[in-house]
């Protein structure tokens, strides 16, 4: 079953707050685990991403924490701010050479940060 | 760079009528993808061309969709005859590498 679960599905934090949002997995063939941000009207963009070779990852104010041996993995927004109020996704793939790399995704979560 | 392009934005059609979607990828990107989120639900792969051959058809949901993507350039997506069930946003992607994907604004349907 290739499934990726994504919680919650709404979140409320206040500006300056830390936004914490999970995923877990249970096909261990993926190898690539993108987080994309969706803001209303537009297509969803590519955030920041990881390998299961790696436990952490960290673009500026977002990081992905990775627990391979759990299959999950999680987006961390620092400082949260109201810009960065939008759906955020989890995905995960299969990239390897004779795979179509097609995106796995969660279920969505609605980020809204109070000013 | 101009991104990755969908027509029409908006559809309202009839159930049974013929619907057709467009997807214009970033120039020079051999992958493409269409995926649809269905209201409150999550997004799903439909499926992906290299150039023009289709690679993996496994999304899609039966055979009232045909996807097609001439000269490996841009893609239409057409669903004949649309159903209520088929309401959702169609969005397109397309990739150099297969990792990252730059998805399109997405093309809003409704059967009504």
């Amino acid at each position: 079953q290739q499934q990726v679960k994504q919680s919650p599905q709404s979140l409320i934090v206040q500006k300056g707050g830390i936004s914490i949002i999970n995923c877990a997995y249970e096909n261990t063939a993926f190898d690539y685990f993108p987080w994309y941000q969706q803001f209303p009207g537009k297509g969803p963009a590519l955030l920041i991403a990881i390998r299961p070779d790696v436990s952490e990852k960290k673009e500026g104010r977002f990081t992905i924490s990775f627990n391979k041996s759990a299959k999950q993995f999680s987006l961390h927004i620092m400082d949260s701010q109201p810009g960065d109020s939008a759906t955020y996704f989890c995905a995960a793939s299969n990239v390897g050479s004779s795979n179509t790399g097609k995106l796995i995704f969660g279920q969505g979560t609605t980020l809204q940060v109070k000013p | 760079e101009a991104g990755v392009t969908q027509f029409p934005s908006h559809s309202v059609i009839e159930k049974g009528q013929t619907v057709t979607l467009r997807c214009d990828p970033i120039s020079g990107h051999d992958n493409l993808y269409w995926y649809r989120r269905v209201m409150g639900k999550e997004i799903k792969f439909l499926l992906h061309f290299v150039k023009e051959s289709k690679q993996d058809e496994s999304g899609m949901p039966n055979n009232r969709f045909l996807a097609e993507r001439t000269g490996g350039t841009y893609s239409t997506l057409k669903v004949q005859p649309a159903e209520l069930e088929d309401s959702g946003v169609y969005f397109c992607a397309s990739s150099q590498d297969r990792r990252e994907q730059f998805f399109g604004p997405g093309t809003r349907l409704t059967v009504l």
